[in-house]
């Protein structure tokens, strides 16, 4: 199975700053990669599909980018409401999975 | 509008199995996938399997191979996820989720309790 690494496990920002996330696969996933957002007791949600299409309801803020294995997630300029965790999933292959995701925390 | 509705909080001892209903509405039932994917507590997201509810058809992750199933009865709408042998470890929140045909939409299910404790 294809194998999902997040890094950095935790990024501290402060409110407007930006924060860069990184996924990479163990082999090609194509532009088959989708980015997660979970807060604190809620359900998880995708914020971008096709590694850089943003789903309906995101902030333009939040965008993604590159292919094969290697992956970016960015938000722009962080607010109140980003501090979450973020997970990586390819979709490429089966079986799916997932990276261990990354915390942005304040 | 689309509704995953899951079955309530299931509390088992190791070595039992927990079958989690998720029932759908508000989309033709047989149309999209139905993805399975856990939490423990404290950890991260893992994916279970996946059933299409038209076919049949089914994908598992390596890690649940020979103890997991998932299966759907299309004339009430609804995917079932069975997870035998049962170990502490298996204690998390188990979620169905619908992400249309390629996640450009993502409906979760409220997620269902499995605590296993002697």
């Amino acid at each position: 199975e294809i194998v999902m690494t997040q890094s950095p496990a935790t990024l501290s920002v402060s409110p407007g700053e930006r924060a860069t996330l990184s996924c990479r696969a163990s082999q090609s996933v194509s532009s088959n990669l989708v980015w997660h957002q979970q807060k604190p007791g809620q359900a998880p949600r995708v914020l971008i599909y096709g590694a850089s299409t943003r789903a309906t309801g995101i902030p333009a803020r939040f965008s993604g980018s590159g292919s094969g294995t290697e992956f970016t997630l960015t938000i722009s300029s962080l607010q109140s409401e980003d501090f979450a965790v973020y997970y990586c999933q390819q979709y490429n292959n089966w079986p799916r999975t997932f990276g261990q995701g990354t915390k942005v925390e304040i | 509008q689309v509704q995953l509705v899951q079955s309530g909080t299931e509390v088992k001892e190791p070595g039992a199995s927990v079958k989690v209903s998720c029932k759908a509405s508000g989309y033709t039932f047989t149309t999209y996938g139905i993805t399975w994917v856990r939490q423990a507590p404290g950890q991260g997201l893992e994916w279970m399997g996946w059933i299409h509810p038209n076919s049949g058809a089914t994908n598992y992750a390596q890690g649940f191979q020979g103890r997991i199933s998932v299966t759907r009865d299309t004339s009430i709408s609804t995917v079932y996820m069975e997870l035998s042998r049962l170990t502490v470890d298996d204690t998390a929140v188990y979620y169905c989720v619908h992400f249309g045909y390629r996640y450009e939409v993502n409906y979760w299910g409220q997620g269902t309790l499995v605590a296993v404790s002697s």
